[in-house]
């Protein structure tokens, strides 16, 4: 099983819908997560935290699965502007591992 | 914003030769990390440092080296340029470590001929 896996899309969905997407990680010993998101050629942003079972921001909801160990991201009444890559990262929880990003969600929002 | 500019932005360089990228902070957080981003693979760590002149491996360090002579400046090294390194290269910081929430700086657009 891959460290950090994300399904790297497209999802294309129109204006104004619900989107859902998971990232599931092997590292147990992580206790916070991220997403941040990507413009075409331009740097990750924090979107999210997440450092217990969820965190909501808006039209943004994360949500922290520990049994199975995955998260995931779902947006409402989603945006053109929402079109974007959803990166997943998951520290590494102790200092004997490192920080992990996902490839990316990429998300294409259609009028 | 958080104040991280990376220079130079883009550069093209040919196998074999030697090039250093920059990243300057403005925030004095402690922790600075590289990151290469290729297609297919997403962010991967280089190197990163957790304080003046302390530094550590990251997932994909061979072919690099990094210099931290003070807080605000993260230099990344690339002793001879290989075909394999162009990439995209990211500066990102942390005041609290890996845990915590990273900023990232706009990016090195490095291409090796």
């Amino acid at each position: 099983r891959k460290e950090v896996e994300q399904d790297p899309g497209p999802f294309n969905v129109p204006e104004g819908a619900t989107v859902a997407f998971n990232c599931t990680y092997s590292n147990s010993a992580s206790q916070s997560f991220f997403w941040y998101r990507q413009d075409c050629r331009k740097e990750p942003k924090l979107l999210m935290s997440v450092y217990s079972s969820g965190n909501e921001d808006g039209r943004f909801t994360a949500q922290l699965n520990r049994a199975s160990q995955y998260i995931s991201l779902l947006i409402r009444d989603s945006k053109l502007s929402d079109s974007a890559t959803y990166l997943c990262v998951v520290p590494p929880g102790s200092s004997a591992s490192k920080i992990i990003f996902g490839s990316g969600t990429r998300l294409s929002i259609r009028p | 914003d958080a104040g991280i500019t990376q220079s130079p932005r883009h550069k093209v360089t040919e196998t074999g030769t030697p090039v250093t990228l920059r990243c300057h902070q403005t925030e004095n957080h402690r922790y600075m990390y590289w990151y290469r981003q290729d297609p297919g693979h997403g962010l991967r760590l280089i190197h990163y440092s957790y304080g003046v002149k302390d530094t550590d491996k990251g997932e994909v360090s061979d072919g690099y080296s990094v210099s931290r002579s003070k807080t605000e400046d993260f230099l990344l090294t690339l002793e001879s340029a290989t075909s394999s390194q162009t990439s995209v290269y990211f500066c990102a910081i942390s005041d609290l470590g890996q845990d915590y929430e990273q900023y990232f700086g706009p990016g090195t657009r490095l291409t090796v001929t």
